[in-house]
């Protein structure tokens, strides 16, 4: 069984830039959730869908930060424009439906803006 | 007060000893408790959840769960080299919150 996959695995972009991660969750998992990590900290929850619905959007900054999980499957994850505290390694994982249970974690995204 | 805390270590301990990794949390409400494992520029794994106040044990993994003093712990019995990494603690109440992680060192 696949697990989950991100794209890229790296990025650096310079502060203002554009940037999306996307990301496919395990086969049949619909939940799934966008975390951000940085060095030396436990993963942050930017956003939760159930579907393709967001259940929980409260940590996410919507300034500059977008997500959409149109047909509740796969998910892209945008910031727009990009600063320097942003570098950090987003996580994408996904679970079965209303379960925080067995969260599985994709490879993430280490993103660097410069 | 950070939500969910834990010793950021380093913790060191000899190989074939037990390890003992600590966790505190602030929401009375919370009702889930993880444990990941998280290799340097890995992903966080899950090891163990547990629920209900009391041992839960996993192999050579035990959790222990006390919800009165807000405290959850994990112990690792015969520490092998290769569970050095470190160690998360998540704490689910409306959302899921982790802690900083405590660096565990095994040490041949």
């Amino acid at each position: 069984e696949a697990g989950v996959v991100q794209s890229p695995r790296y990025k650096i972009i310079e502060k203002k830039q554009p940037v999306a991660f996307w990301c496919n969750p395990i086969s049949g998992h619909n939940t799934l959730y966008w975390y951000l990590q940085n060095l030396g900290q436990g993963p942050e929850l930017l956003i939760r869908y159930e579907n393709e619905e967001a259940v929980d959007d409260s940590q996410l900054p919507k300034d500059r930060f977008s997500a959409e999980r149109l047909k509740g499957v796969d998910s892209t994850l945008k910031i727009q424009p990009a600063e320097l505290g942003d570098s950090a390694v987003y996580l994408c994982a996904s679970s079965l439906q209303g379960s925080y249970n067995e969260q599985f974690f994709g490879p993430g995204t280490r993103l660097t803006v410069l | 007060q950070k939500e969910v805390e834990q010793n950021s270590g380093p913790l060191s301990v000899p190989e074939g000893a037990i390890a003992s990794l600590n966790c505190t949390y602030s929401d009375r409400g919370s009702q889930s408790f993880f444990w990941y494992r998280q290799y340097s520029g890995k992903s966080p794994e899950l090891i163990m959840f547990i629920y209900s106040n009391g041992d839960k044990e996993d192999g050579r993994f035990t959790a222990q769960l006390n919800k009165a003093s807000q405290y959850v712990s994990l112990l690792i019995r015969d520490s092998q080299p290769s569970d050095s990494a470190t160690y998360l603690c998540a704490v689910r109440g409306n959302d899921m919150r982790f802690g900083a992680g405590t660096r565990l060192t095994v040490k041949p």
